[in-house]
């Protein structure tokens, strides 16, 4: 049993829209991962949250950490093609993320 | 800098077969990870080890499975007997634990994984 549930399972939209994932879960963590991975390869880190409330952003991404630190969302503004993806969250239960928990992940695909 | 670099990358064996799996981590990280991803899911962990010492395995299936990480370094996973429900990539990580003096938190690095098939 998973501890962080993500939604959508899988997302199909066109390039150029916005979109939303979630992550959520009732336990608390110390901190959270949002995490990327192509096919074949293994997941790649993309940002890490600490702070209930914190908001980070990484070009077209925005990524926000829910403010009793169980949830956290990864907004992709006017989405492109090289978005897709396997998108995974990861929590960690004890400060240093040395104790890491994925999510269920979601499918992003960006179609041109 | 190589990263993780796992091996075989893919493997295809009969059920009650036994296989093994090989990680090399990233040199100067002690913390492994082993993780069982199945298609379209997020990968669930298996075992953690802190240098040589397995500090959680609790979600190992330890009638089958088994690990070992000689020197702190390497670390193997097998098999044996293998059943179908097994067919996954099994992922390995390692990360600088404890984080770097500019950093609180560390990132898992992860190596490309084995495709395991049972047939």
């Amino acid at each position: 049993t998973q501890l962080l549930e993500q939604s959508p399972q899988f997302l199909s939209i066109q390039e150029g829209e916005n979109l939303t994932v979630y992550c959520n879960s009732s336990s608390v963590f110390s901190s959270l991962q949002w995490y990327r991975q192509e096919p074949g390869e293994g997941p790649v880190l993309l940002v890490t949250v600490v702070t209930g409330g914190e908001v980070k952003k990484l070009k077209r991404l925005t990524f926000q950490f829910g403010d009793a630190r169980k949830d956290s969302s990864l907004h992709i503004t006017a989405a492109q093609p090289g978005d897709t993806g396997l998108y995974l969250c990861a929590g960690a239960q004890n400060f240093g993320n040395e104790k890491l928990t994925f999510g269920t992940g979601t499918r992003l695909t960006i179609i041109p | 800098e190589a990263g993780v670099v796992q091996s075989p990358r893919y493997k295809i064996i009969e059920k009650k077969q036994p296989v093994a799996f090989w990680c090399n981590p990233i040199s100067g990280h002690n913390t492994l990870y082993w993780y069982r991803q199945n298609l379209g899911q997020g990968p669930e962990l298996l075992i953690r080890y802190e240098n040589e010492e397995a500090v959680d395995d609790s979600q190992l299936p330890k009638d089958r499975f088994s690990a070992e990480r000689l020197k702190g370094v390497d670390s193997t996973l097998k098999i044996q007997p293998a059943e179908l429900g097994d067919s996954a990539v099994y992922l390995c990580a390692s990360s600088p634990w404890p984080p770097g003096p500019f950093s609180m938190n560390t990132e898992a690095f992860f190596g490309q994984g084995t495709r395991l098939t049972v047939v």
